[in-house]
């Protein structure tokens, strides 16, 4: 079974630091996109940035662009999300997902597939 | 940016009604738009891929439409299991932003 495990969350204060960390099992990580989206409370989506099979492009939503960044490790079949200046709009619950395509004709279509149950940061003094 | 403009935001129906919720983008995105649905306290899940691809699994009263701007998620009988707040995302460009949500109740 195809499994995303957050951990990571926690409460910090306004200007500090947070790292999460998603480690997978059931599928060949290292074989994927992978994406990080948030959801503030009580709030809709919101797609955070991706990370690239080998680590070699990355995307980030421009609310985070500068502040956070998205790594992974193959090796340890893990995804990370190093976050800093973290502002009190960035209070959410943070989901871990694998992104796949499919070729249907002569396009190519991403999507989501398989998230994790999420983590919490809750930013405040 | 390509804004997603997802209607209405709520909606109450009773048990074997149709269901269809909208999603607008701001240009042409072909096709590449995914719905979810969310339960509450739940992650996400994925429902529908390319606009109209069910995935498999999920059950065939789920069906997607649209070509160009305009996208539709349909609900041909809805089923109390389908209470959930419903999600586009658009997958042409980045940033891949999703619609703000459509909040199914039952009536």
């Amino acid at each position: 079974e195809e499994q995303l495990v957050e951990s990571g969350g926690g409460l910090v204060q306004p200007g500090g630091s947070l790292r999460l960390s998603c480690s997978a099992s059931g599928f060949t990580f290292s074989g994927y996109w992978m994406t990080w989206v948030r959801q503030a409370p009580g709030k809709g989506l919101e797609w955070v940035g991706d990370i690239k099979q080998d680590g070699s492009d990355r995307h980030y939503v421009d609310s985070v662009k500068g502040r956070f960044t998205i790594s992974r490790d193959n090796a340890k079949n893990s995804l990370y999300l190093q976050m800093n200046s973290l502002r009190a709009e960035d209070t959410a619950v943070y989901y871990c997902a694998k992104e796949v395509g499919a070729t249907i004709g002569p396009y190519y279509y991403y999507y989501i597939d398989v998230w994790g149950k999420g983590t919490t940061v809750t930013v405040s003094s | 940016d390509i804004q997603m403009t997802q209607s209405p935001s709520s909606l109450s129906a009773s048990v074997g009604d149709r269901v269809t919720i909208t999603c607008r983008a701001s240009q042409g995105i072909t096709n590449s738009l995914a719905w979810y649905q969310q339960k509450p306290g739940k992650a996400p899940e994925l429902l529908l891929y390319a606009a109209s691809r069910l995935r498999s699994g999920v059950p065939s009263r789920f069906s997607g439409s649209g070509s160009g701007t305009d996208y539709t998620l349909t609900i041909s009988s809805l089923q109390p299991e389908d209470i959930a707040t419903y999600y586009c995302q658009q997958y042409y460009s980045i940033p891949r932003i999703f619609g703000q949500g459509t909040n199914l109740e039952i009536k």
